[in-house]
Formats: structure tokens, sequence, C-alpha cells
């Protein structure tokens, strides 16, 4: 059974970091793994995803990097903003199944 | 198109009542899933149709437990006899075939009393 685990839990930084949010996944046999941002009370926003064959994805100021064989892949996020504060997850879909397996999230906050 | 709709946003009912939500998954996506989320984890995954085909189904979702797609569009999931732990938010999401993305909805949280 695919096992996900994002760390760290919580995360409170000043405006103006970069930071390195951490997925480390049990089962190295996937076919993708994909980034959400869920803003309390609401629903997930997509914003990367990586296919099994890609080392990263870049979207603006967010970096997804995968290293299968580690089974780990970090979400790099620069020049954070209040506006990023909300919670990551990462999903990891085990050998094509279009059924993720979800982290509990790392809870950001960025304050000014 | 404006993406994944579910309605109602909000349900409180007491214990042993039951509800029903409906998802309405962006236009030309023909997958389209279920999950619940309690506070502090991740979605867990319910069920997912292809077309009116529901494919798989979770240990999660008990025989209190339906949903439909009748004609390949919306989705409604029916939870029977209420219990206070299925107070949860509950998420549908829908993507295209071939195409492992999913684009989530803004959820309907369950409060059961």
């Amino acid at each position: 059974k695919q096992e996900v685990t994002q760390i760290p839990a919580a995360l409170s930084v000043p405006e103006g970091e970069n930071l390195v949010l951490n997925c480390s996944f049990t089962d190295s046999a996937i076919y993708n793994l994909q980034w959400f941002r869920q803003d309390p009370g609401k629903g997930l926003t997509s914003l990367l995803l990586i296919q099994s064959s890609q080392r990263e994805q870049t979207s603006g100021r967010l970096n997804a990097s995968l290293d299968k064989s580690s089974g780990r892949s970090t979400l790099y996020i620069a020049a954070s903003q209040p506006g990023d504060s909300a919670t990551y997850l990462c999903a990891v879909d085990p050998g094509g199944s279009y059924i993720p397996t979800f982290g509990r999230g790392t809870s950001l906050i960025v304050h000014p | 198109d404006t993406g994944v709709s579910q309605n109602p946003r909000h349900k409180i009912t007491k214990r042993g009542q039951n509800v029903t939500f409906r998802c309405d998954p962006i236009s030309e996506h023909n997958r389209l899933y279920w999950y619940r989320q309690t506070l502090g984890q991740g979605p867990e995954f319910l069920t997912y149709f292809q077309n009116e085909a529901q494919l798989e189904k979770s240990r999660l979702l008990s025989d209190r437990f339906s949903a439909e797609r009748p004609k390949g569009s919306f989705s409604t999931l029916e939870i029977q006899r209420t219990e206070q732990g299925d107070s949860a938010m509950y998420l549908c999401a829908s993507s295209s075939a071939g195409q492992y993305e999913q684009y989530f909805g803004p959820g309907t949280r369950l409060t059961v009393t």
C-alpha cells in the first residue's frame, strides 16, 4: 500500500523567504505526482503535475522536482508572499490507476 | 466553463437522516471522482466514474453510501442513515480520459449532529 508523508506538517516564515516543502512516498512505481494548494474550507487547486518520466516542472515562482528512485518530491516556492499561505498537498498516482494517494499536507503561513 | 461545481456547499443534518450531494464536472471531462476529507488529513478516495460507469469503489464506501452518474454528466453521492463519523468535507474532482490532472470542486461540508 502506497503511503505518502509530507514534512514539515506546518511552517511559518517571513515574507520573501525561499521555501522547500517535502513529500516522500513508499512505492517508487508511480505514474505521476501532483502538487495541490488548499485554502481553508475550500477545494484543491492543482499547482503542478510531474509525469514519471519527468524530473521537474515549473510554474512561476513554483518548482517541483521528482526523484522516483528515492521516493521523494520537493516543492520549491521562491520569494514567498502572504498570499501563498495555504495547505500544500502532494498526491501520488500508483501505477497509473488514476486514483491518487494524498499526503496530509504542509500548512504554510507567510507573515508580512 | 466555470470549473467543477458542488451543491450544497454546507449541510447540517441530524444523525439518522439521509443526505444527497451533487457534483457537476467540467463539461468535457469524462472521469469523475469523489473524495472525503477530515480535518488535518488529505483527501481519501471514495469512488470514481468513467462516463456513467462506476469503475472503482473504496472500502471506505460502506453500504450506506451510494453514488450515481446516470447520464455521464453530473453525479450524486447519497449517504443513508448518517452517523456523526460521516462529518467531513466531501470533494468532487474531474479529469479528461487519459489525463492524470484532476480538477477539484469547492466541496460540500457535512456536519452530522
